[in-house]
């Protein structure tokens, strides 16, 4: 099983201000990466795949970076419906799927 | 509009069972892989399991933690994915979501990626 290590936890963060959370996976998963946006009581909602192909209406402060064991999500700008919880997906080898444990963004 | 909608849950002793219904609209059902991953209370995403589709013969995987107790089905007639829960344990508690696998091909491998997901529904397991 491929294990994915997200850091750091939590990311204190002001708006306007950049944020970068890492993700890394216990061995390659090439670029079959994904990362998802998690706000308090929705469901979670696709941001990017392929490690840094963003998905359909996503906006371009979001980008995803890396490949192999390590990978980045950058948010150039934080805007206030921003502040959420981020996981990162590896889907190259599975069964089975597996998630990172989740960065939590928070205003600072 | 691509949407999903979880049905089913709620509240169960543990030992018993349930079974969650998920309708799918706006897409065609029938070609795509289906996944189902839970939430428990205050904790992060776990993939539960997927069903692939009628072409790779609706092959089901699981993760370990409910492998031999839950079981994944499909009626593509109906638009419909299903997850029958046997042998509810409390550690089962959790919100529930299907979810839409994207199917993409890279080196002449297909990879699937969750692309579209329902609002979910909340099974508790509690004596």
């Amino acid at each position: 099983e491929i294990v994915m290590t997200q850091s750091p936890a939590t990311l204190s963060v002001s708006p306007g201000e950049r944020a970068t959370l890492s993700c890394r996976a216990s061995q390659s998963v090439s670029s079959n990466l994904a990362w998802y946006q998690q706000k308090r009581g929705q469901a979670p909602r696709l941001l990017i795949y392929g490690a840094s192909t963003r998905a359909t209406g996503i906006p371009a402060r979001f980008s995803g970076s890396g490949s192999g064991t390590e990978f980045t999500l950058t948010i150039s700008s934080l805007q206030s419906e921003d502040f959420a919880v981020y996981y990162c997906q590896q889907y190259n080898n599975w069964p089975p799927v597996t998630f990172g444990q989740g960065t939590k963004v928070e205003i600072k | 509009e691509v949407q999903l909608v979880e049905s089913g849950g709620g509240l169960v002793q543990p030992g018993g069972s349930l079974r969650l219904s998920c309708a799918a609209s706006g897409f065609t059902f029938s070609d795509h892989y289906m996944d189902w991953v839970r939430q428990a209370p205050g904790k992060g995403l776990e993939w539960v399991g997927r069903t692939r589709n009628k072409a790779n013969s609706y092959t089901t995987e699981y993760a370990a933690s409910v492998k031999g107790r839950f079981t994944i089905s499909r009626d593509d007639s109906k638009n419909s994915l299903y997850l029958q829960m046997n042998s509810l344990k409390t550690e089962d508690t959790a919100v529930y979501y299907c979810a839409r696998a994207k199917t993409t091909v890279s080196n002449y491998y297909y990879y699937y990626y969750m692309d579209v997901w329902g609002k979910g529904t909340t099974v508790t397991v509690s004596s």
